[in-house]
This record gives C-alpha cells, structure tokens and sequence, in this order.
C-alpha cells in the first residue's frame, strides 16, 4: 500500500510570490492534515480537509488557504510569501471516521524556502 | 486548551543504555496522546498511541509509554538504545473526539553515542 505522497519535496521561491503544494493520501482516507514545522514555532496544525469540506483550522493567516479533491488529494496554496514561511510542510493522512484516536500517517513533506 | 510539554530539548545515551523521554500533557478532559519520531529529512513515524485502553502502551522498535494519569505525564522508553534510536521524538495531544487536530511538543532530539 502506497503511503502518503507530498509534491514537490523541495520548493525555492521569492517573498511576495505564492506557492501551491500537493498532497495525495493513502488510499482509501479522507482525511488530510496540513502542519507547518520551523526551528521556532515546532509544529503547528495549519487545516483539515474531509470529503471536501475543510472541517478545522488552524491559527493561521488567511494567506493560508487549502482545498480537497473528490479523489481526496489536497492542496495548499501561500500566498504574498514572507520569509517567516520558509518551513517544512507536513500533510497527514487519515480514514477521518474513527475520531481523534485514529491513527495519521504523515507524508515526506515539502521544504519550502523563501528568499 | 490541550497541551504538551517535553522536558529536555537535548538527551544523550549511550548504545545498549535505558531511553527515556519526557511528556507531560495539559488537558480538561481524557486525552488521545501519541509519540510520533521523525529521521533527518522525513516526516513523521507513529510510534504508539494511548486511546484508553491501556495505561501501558507497546510500539514499534521496542519503545513502550505509560500512560499516568496522577501525574499528567505519557513518557516513552526503550529499554536498550541502538544507533538508528537516534532521531527526533514528538509527543502529541488530541482531545476533541471529532477533532483531527494534533497538538505536538517540541520535540526532543536523541544522539546515541556507541
């Protein structure tokens, strides 16, 4: 069973630019998890997407925005990129059914830089 | 709101040495808690999770936690540390049934040393 897929694993951009990144789950789980992970702040819980629905946020700028596919692959999307964005992005995957015992699997990540 | 704290950012052990790590939780109602590890370059590994079961959890690589309930605490330990041990572990939070939600700690970075 393939695991948790996130593209691409390495992004360079510019302040002011903005960046989409990509995240295909297990198959099978609806649920995805976004999470941001710097030196300073750790990780932090961007959104969750179920079926389409964003159903938490995090307490993160509206420059931050996601969205879910029917095949349940996500994306996130930055907008106006600061350099306090420069992260590891992290998506975890999940059935989304079983509540928040339920295991999460999380993907590679994608290492954004921002110059 | 829930919480993690790990004590100790930094430990070092040496190779066939006890592993033990430090989580202590802040929460108003029973909580879900997870160690999770992550390898330089990777995301993150479930190790094991605490779903009120059983206040001694087993995990994979040899790694146990034990859930205390009095103490507010869910350490992680492994009785014999090897060199691929050395990694960076998370202790994480979830509280709200419906919630996906996973509140980490900082972190605590393991060398082993052989």
């Amino acid at each position: 069973k393939a695991g948790v897929t996130q593209t691409p694993r390495y992004l360079i951009k510019t302040r002011g630019q903005q960046v989409t990144l990509s995240c295909s789950p297990i198959s099978g789980h609806r649920s995805v998890s976004w999470y941001q992970q710097t030196p300073g702040q750790g990780l932090q819980f961007l959104f969750e997407y179920f079926s389409e629905t964003q159903r938490n946020k995090g307490n993160f700028p509206g420059r931050f925005s996601g969205r879910q596919f029917s095949n349940s692959r996500s994306e996130m999307n930055v907008s106006t990129l600061e350099l306090g964005d420069s992260a590891l992005y992290l998506c975890a995957s999940g059935r989304g059914t079983s509540g928040n015992q339920e295991t999460q699997y999380f993907g590679p990540g994608t290492r954004l830089l921002v110059l | 709101a829930q919480s993690v704290t790990q004590l100790g950012s930094h430990v070092s052990v040496s190779e066939g040495a006890l592993v033990l790590l430090r989580c202590n939780y802040s929460s108003s109602v029973p909580p879900y808690l997870f160690w999770y590890v992550q390898y330089p370059n990777q995301g993150l590994q479930l190790l094991l999770k605490y779903t009120s079961a059983a206040t001694l959890v087993k995990g994979i690589n040899g790694f146990e936690a034990e859930f205390k309930k009095s103490e507010t605490s869910f350490h992680l330990t492994k009785p014999s540390a090897h060199m691929s041990d050395a990694a960076e572990y998370f202790c994480a939070v979830s509280v709200n049934s419906n919630d996906y939600k996973l509140s980490f700690g900082a972190g605590t970075t393991v060398t082993v040393r052989a």
